[in-house]
C-alpha cells in the first residue's frame, strides 16, 4: 500500500463549477498536509498548508483535514480556466515530504 | 526575491553516459531537496542537505546517483552511468529550515531524456 494515494484523473469540469480533489493516506505520523498547484513544464509551488484537522480557507480555495479518518481534500470554488492544472497532495511527518501522484485538472471555458 | 534556479533546462543523452544538473537555492536557505519526477507521478526525494549535510539519501540509487552541497549554497547532481528509467524532470527545492510548515520553493527542472 502506497503511503499517499490520489486519484490521477484526469478530472474535466466547467468553467465555474465546484471542484474536489482528494487523498488518503496510512501514514499516522503525518502532521502536516499540503496542496501544490504544478503547470505544464513547470515545477510544483504550494497553494495550502495546514496541520490540523478541520477546514482551512483561502480565497477560492478550501482544504479540509480527516486526521481520524487520513483522508484530505482541495476544493476550488469558482473555478476558472486558469486552474487547469496538475494538483498534487503533499504530506510531511517530522522532515521528509510525501507526495501524491497528482491530480490532472482541465476547466473547460 | 530570485527563485530556485536549475539548468539546464533539457538534457538528452545516451545510455551510459554521464550527466550533472545544477542549483542555485534561494539566499539564505538552509535546507536543499532533489526529487525525481517521472512522467505521470509525483516528485519522488532523492536526497535532502541542511546546509552542506545530508539529512536524508535512503531513497537515492548511490550506484549511480551522487549530488553534493559542498559550501552549502548550491548543488550538482550527477548520473553516471545513466539508463533508460532514469528518464524524469529533476526538480530542485529550497526552503528556510526544512521542518514544521517550512514552504519548499521548487525550480522549474531540468527533463532529462535517456536514449
Amino acid at each position: 500500500q502506497k503511503e499517499v494515494e490520489q486519484d490521477p484523473g484526469p478530472l474535466s469540469v466547467p468553467e465555474g463549477a465546484i471542484v474536489s480533489l482528494n487523498c488518503t493516506y496510512s501514514n499516522s505520523a503525518f502532521q502536516y498536509f499540503m496542496w501544490y498547484r504544478q503547470y505544464s513544464r513547470k515545477g510544483p509551488e504550494l497553494l495550502m498548508y495546514t496541520y490540523s484537522s478541520g477546514n482551512k480557507e483561502d480565497g477560492r480555495f478550501t482544504a479540509q483535514v480527516d486526521k481520524s479518518s487520513k483522508y484530505i481534500s482541495l476544493f476550488i470554488r469558482d473555478s476558472q480556466p486558469s486552474d487547469s492544472a496538475t494538483y498534487l497532495c503533499a504530506m510531511r511527518g517530522y522532515q521528509k515530504v510525501t507526495f501524491g501522484i497528482g491530480t490532472k485538472l482541465q476547466v473547460i471555458p | 526575491e530570485a527563485g530556485v534556479a536549475q539548468s539546464p533546462r533539457y538534457k538528452i543523452i545516451e545510455k551510459r553516459q554521464s550527466v550533472a544538473f545544477w542549483c542555485n537555492p534561494i539566499s539564505g536557505h538552509a535546507t536543499l531537496y532533489w526529487y525525481q519526477q517521472i512522467l505521470g507521478q509525483g516528485p519522488k526525494l532523492l536526497i535532502q542537505f541542511q546546509n552542506n549535510g545530508v539529512v536524508d539519501d535512503s531513497q537515492l540509487p548511490k550506484d549511480r546517483f551522487s549530488a553534493e552541497r559542498l559550501k552549502g549554497v548550491d548543488s550538482t547532481l550527477k548520473i553516471q552511468p545513466a539508463k533508460l528509467e532514469d528518464s524524469a524532470v529533476y526538480l530542485c527545492a529550497s526552503s528556510l529550515s526544512g521542518q514544521g510548515t517550512d514552504t519548499q520553493y521548487f525550480g522549474p527542472g531540468t527533463r532529462l531524456t535517456v536514449l
